[in-house]
């Protein structure tokens, strides 16, 4: 199994360019997150998905929009870059409930 | 408001000498308390998940503990390979609803 997979692994854009991350997850779970690290600040929350056809706004949804295009796949869309979106991207599947979740290796994104 | 809080920010240990991580946490309604391990260039990896005050949970050299108001984890005689960055996540009234700090990064000197 390959877990949780993430494309592309890193990209460099100049501000207003539009870019779609892709996730995919082969561990069958239900719901599946964005999340961007920044230093100091931790995992914050962009987006999830708890279940196929549904998403649901995080902690940092402004400049976002995202899609669960079935229950494998949850891509993470910038309409026009900012350098405040200078960030790593971190995509994640658990099953609801009480459970861990399980991560990509994450998308280095510089916004120039 | 939720909030999770981890110190020291950066902790440096010789091999062998042993230390505890801190995980300070606010949140209405906990459902549980999880520790990742973070290698530089690569995603958390998952290690333990605490759900009730008292709780403990142990694997090699690492062991976690939660209490109401905060999480330690203990490293024993810790190696270098042992260092990375130590994530505390927070799962609060919303089960899709995580709550991370901003970790700390263990470094272990042979």
């Amino acid at each position: 199994n390959a877990g949780v997979t993430q494309t592309p692994k890193f990209q460099v854009l100049k501000t207003g360019q539009s870019m779609t991350l892709q996730c995919a997850q082969d561990m069958n779970h239900n719901s599946m997150y964005w999340y961007r690290q920044d230093p100091g600040m931790g995992l914050r929350l962009i987006y999830y998905s708890a279940s196929e056809g549904t998403t649901d706004k995080g902690e940092v949804p402004n400049g976002y929009n995202v899609s669960r295009l079935n229950k494998r796949e949850f891509s993470l869309r910038l309409e026009s870059a900012a350098p405040s979106q200078t960030s790593v991207y971190f995509c994640a599947s658990n099953e609801p409930g009480w459970h861990e979740q399980y991560f990509g290796p994450g998308t280095r994104l510089t916004v120039t | 408001e939720d909030q999770v809080t981890q110190s020291p920010e950066a902790l440096r240990l010789q091999e062998g000498e042993s230390s505890s991580l801190n995980c300070s946490y606010t949140v209405s309604g906990l459902r549980g308390l999880f520790w990742y391990r973070q290698d530089p260039g690569k995603g958390p990896e998952f290690l333990f998940t605490l759900y009730s005050a008292g709780e403990e949970k142990e694997k090699e050299r690492l062991k976690a503990t939660l209490t109401k108001k905060e999480s330690f984890l203990h490293i024993t005689a810790p190696k270098p390979e042992d260092s990375a960055t130590y994530l505390c996540a927070v799962q609060a009234q919303n089960f899709n609803k995580f709550y991370f700090g901003s970790g700390t990064k263990l470094n272990v000197k042979p």
